[in-house]
């Protein structure tokens, strides 16, 4: 099955700063790679996705980009605000289309932004 | 659009006993997915339902779990004679149908079940 590994795990980073959380997957036929934040108690929320036919993908301060050959999508977060501050988890699938969405998630990282 | 509901939000049994674990989801979405958070843990995939049919189980443990989505009411996740590791966050996720553009899977609040 498919194995997804998340790094940092933690990640602190001055407001204002980037941020790069990376992950790797193992299964090739994996084509659909979302990103959820998690605040604290709350519930996880999509804030970007990207399917294998693009490298990357914008929206406003974030960004993901996708490298197939080597397996392996990065989020990144720029300007970083303190309520970015949350858990990040990546996940991925093949296209929902196909299968509905039985994700595979990473670990999480826990970003912490600080003014 | 009240979203996707999950209750009770928090929920304690005691070992032995059975927890019964109810999804509400959202209007229109025809698809139900479950996952289990352990702390520190990221979501691990259950269970996929539609209207009275599981479509992928490869995710529940092959005993004590069961899950139902019946053609009228919530989907329900029933774990029997519960044991102190199955205490976690549970969370329920819903889809439209698959294939309608735009698509995405939205996530209820969870449950969290604490067996003492």
């Amino acid at each position: 099955g498919e194995n997804v590994e998340q790094h940092p795990s933690t990640l602190s980073v001055q407001e204002g700063d980037s941020a790069v959380i990376k992950c790797t997957y193992s299964d090739s036929a994996s084509n659909y790679f979302p990103w959820y934040k998690q605040e604290l108690g709350k519930r996880p929320q999509l804030i970007i996705d990207i399917r294998s036919n693009v490298g990357e993908k914008k929206d406003q301060r974030i960004a993901v980009t996708l490298n197939k050959t080597a397996k392996h999508f990065s989020l990144h977060i720029t300007e970083t605000q303190p309520e970015d501050s949350a858990v990040y988890f990546c996940a991925a699938s093949i296209d929902p289309a196909d299968s509905g969405y039985a994700l595979n998630f990473g670990k999480g990282t826990s970003l912490l932004v600080t003014p | 659009n009240a979203g996707v509901m999950q209750n009770p939000r928090h929920l304690v049994r005691r070992r032995g006993q059975e927890a019964r674990l109810r999804c509400s989801p959202m209007k229109g979405h025809s698809h139900v997915y479950w996952y289990r958070q352990l702390p520190e843990e990221g979501l691990k995939f259950m269970v996929y339902l539609q209207k009275e049919n599981i479509i992928d189980e490869s995710g529940m443990p092959k005993e004590r779990f069961s899950a139902e989505f019946p053609k009228e009411g919530p989907s329900i996740l029933r774990i029997q004679q519960v044991v102190r590791g199955d205490s976690a966050a549970y969370f329920c996720a819903s889809s439209p149908p698959i294939g309608a553009l735009g698509t995405e899977a939205f996530f209820g609040q969870g449950t969290r079940l604490t067996v003492v």
